[in-house]
């Protein structure tokens, strides 16, 4: 069965910092590329940022580029997100993707991992 | 960016009912790339149609995509009970991914 788990949401204050981890299973993890779409509370899906197969280029929305960070560890069928200088409207159920990349439609989510960011 | 707008916002409909969900893009979407998921309440999204019209698997024949450039529509021939839920488009052709606001279709 193919599955994506994602993991390290949490509460974090403003300007603070969070790494999301998205672990794939039953489909060859190396030969697909991935993205992270989040949903703020109530409203609708935002795509954040895509990643090749090779990991060699990325993708962001403007909304996080410069803050954000995507990357993916082969070995480990694992996709990250390291997500810098958080603001309040970072807040969000952050979803793994399988795809989602420029050409490559989204056809799998995880479940989702929540964010908030709050004092 | 492409930016895409869905319309109408909610569409309230009974149950054996047509509904039509209409997606248009700022800019020509090539390649017919963009996509339909739906949502329902505590759900992940689920791919719908990919291709503009093109079924994903599982998705019951009763639905149904059209379109081209910027004019996309999602049509649902006879709503079912299971068919209550949010449906977003989606863009796939550049970076970045752009999704619609999205149309919630609920029970009148």
């Amino acid at each position: 069965e193919v599955q994506l788990v994602e993991s390290g949401g949490g509460l974090v204050q403003p300007g603070g910092s969070l790494r999301l981890s998205c672990t794939a299973s039953g489909f060859t993890f190396t030969a697909f590329g991935m993205s992270w779409v989040r949903q703020a509370p109530g409203k609708g899906l935002e795509w954040v940022s895509g990643i090749i197969t090779s990991g060699d280029t990325t993708y962001y929305a403007d909304s996080v580029k410069g803050r954000f960070t995507i990357s993916r560890d082969n070995s480990k069928n694992t996709l990250y997100l390291q997500m810098n200088s958080l603001r309040a409207e970072d807040t969000a159920l952050y979803y793994c993707a399988r795809r989602g990349i420029p050409s490559y439609w989204v056809d799998v989510w995880g479940q989702g991992t929540a964010v908030i960011v709050s004092s | 960016e492409i930016v895409l707008t869905q319309s109408p916002g909610t569409l309230s409909l009974s149950p054996g009912e047509r509904a039509t969900l209409s997606c248009r893009a700022s800019q020509s979407v090539s390649s017919s790339d963009l996509v339909w998921y739906q949502q329902k309440p505590g759900q992940a999204p689920r791919l719908l149609m990919y291709r503009t019209s093109s079924r994903a698997t599982g998705t019951p024949d009763r639905f149904s995509g059209s379109g081209s450039g910027t004019d996309f529509t999602l049509t649902i021939s006879r709503l079912e009970p299971e068919d209550f839920a949010v449906y977003y488009c989606q863009q796939y052709t550049r970076s970045p991914l752009t999704f619609g606001p999205g149309t919630k279709v609920d029970i009148k």
